[in-house]
C-alpha cells in the first residue's frame, strides 16, 4: 500500500529536549515537504527537499532541522524544542518534484512541548 | 510570494444543498492551484487541482472547481452536499515561475453539512 508514515504520532515532552520525528514513504517520490498546523493559521512549510542531498528552507524553518540522506526518508530534528513548537506536523511527499503532483500526506504527529 | 486567502471559517449547509468554499490566491506568475480535504484527525488528501486548460476541474467525491484568472479565485463546489462531506478544506497554490517550489495553504474551511 502505497503510504507516508510518520513516527510518532503523538509526543510530549520537555523544553529543551532534543527530538526526532521521522518520515518515510514508500512510493519513490523525489520530493518530500513538512508542514505544521495550527488553528486558525493552516498549513505553513517548515522545510522541503527536492531529491537526495537538497533541502531548503519553507517559511518557518526556525528551530527545526531535516536531512535527507535517503530518497525514502525525510527526518524533522527539534535540536531543543520550545512550547511554541507544540503543534500538528505533517510529513508529505509527491512525485514530479512537487511541482504539479499532488502530495501525499501522512497521518500527522501531534507534539505537545511542555 | 504566493499566498491563499479562503475568507469563512466555517460554512454550513443543509444535506442535499449545493456546496461552495470559497478560495482567492495571490501569485506573480500563473499559478497551480489544488484543493485538499481532511476528516478528523486524519492527514490531508488531495481533491483536484489545475494546471492547465480547461477552467472547470472535476475531482474525487464529485467535487468540482472553477479556475477563473480575472477574478483570481479558485471556488470549490458539489452539487448535493453529504454528510460526510463534514470536513476541513484547504486551499492551496503554487506560482508556476516564482514560486521556487514551495506550496502555500489557506487556512481552512470547516464544512458542516447538516442532516
Amino acid at each position: 500500500e502505497a503510504q507516508v508514515t510518520q513516527n510518532p504520532r503523538y509526543l510530549i515532552t520537555v523544553t529543551g529536549k532534543k527530538l526526532t520525528v521521522t518520515c518515510s514513504q514508500n512510493m519513490n517520490h523525489e520530493y518530500m515537504s513538512w508542514y505544521r498546523q495550527d488553528p486558525g493559521l493552516g498549513l505553513r512549510q517548515i522545510y522541503y527537499s527536492m531529491n537526495v542531498e537538497v533541502t531548503d528552507k519553507g517559511d518557518v524553518p526556525e528551530g527545526y532541522k531535516v536531512s535527507r540522506k535517503e530518497k525514502r526518508n525525510f527526518p524533522l530534528i527539534l535540536e531543543s524544542p520550545s512550547p511554541n513548537q507544540t503543534s500538528l506536523y505533517f510529513c508529505a511527499s509527491s512525485f514530479e518534484r512537487g511541482i504539479t503532483g499532488e502530495l501525499f500526506f501522512g497521518e500527522g504527529s501531534r507534539l505537545t512541548v511542555l | 510570494a504566493q499566498s491563499v486567502a479562503q475568507p469563512e471559517d466555517q460554512v454550513n449547509v443543509a444535506e442535499g444543498n449545493p456546496l461552495t468554499v470559497k478560495c482567492t490566491y495571490s501569485v506573480s506568475g500563473n499559478p497551480y492551484l489544488f484543493w485538499y480535504v481532511q476528516y478528523p484527525n486524519r492527514g490531508l488528501q488531495f481533491l483536484l487541482k489545475y494546471i492547465t486548460g480547461d477552467n472547470l476541474v472535476k475531482g474525487s467525491y464529485g467535487f468540482e472547481a472553477e479556475f477563473n484568472k480575472s477574478q483570481t479565485s479558485f471556488h470549490l463546489k458539489k452539487p448535493s452536499a453529504l454528510v460526510s462531506d463534514s470536513a476541513l478544506y484547504f486551499c492551496a497554490v503554487r506560482d508556476r515561475l516564482y514560486g521556487n517550489n514551495r506550496l502555500a495553504f489557506g487556512k481552512g474551511n470547516q464544512v458542516v453539512v447538516i442532516p
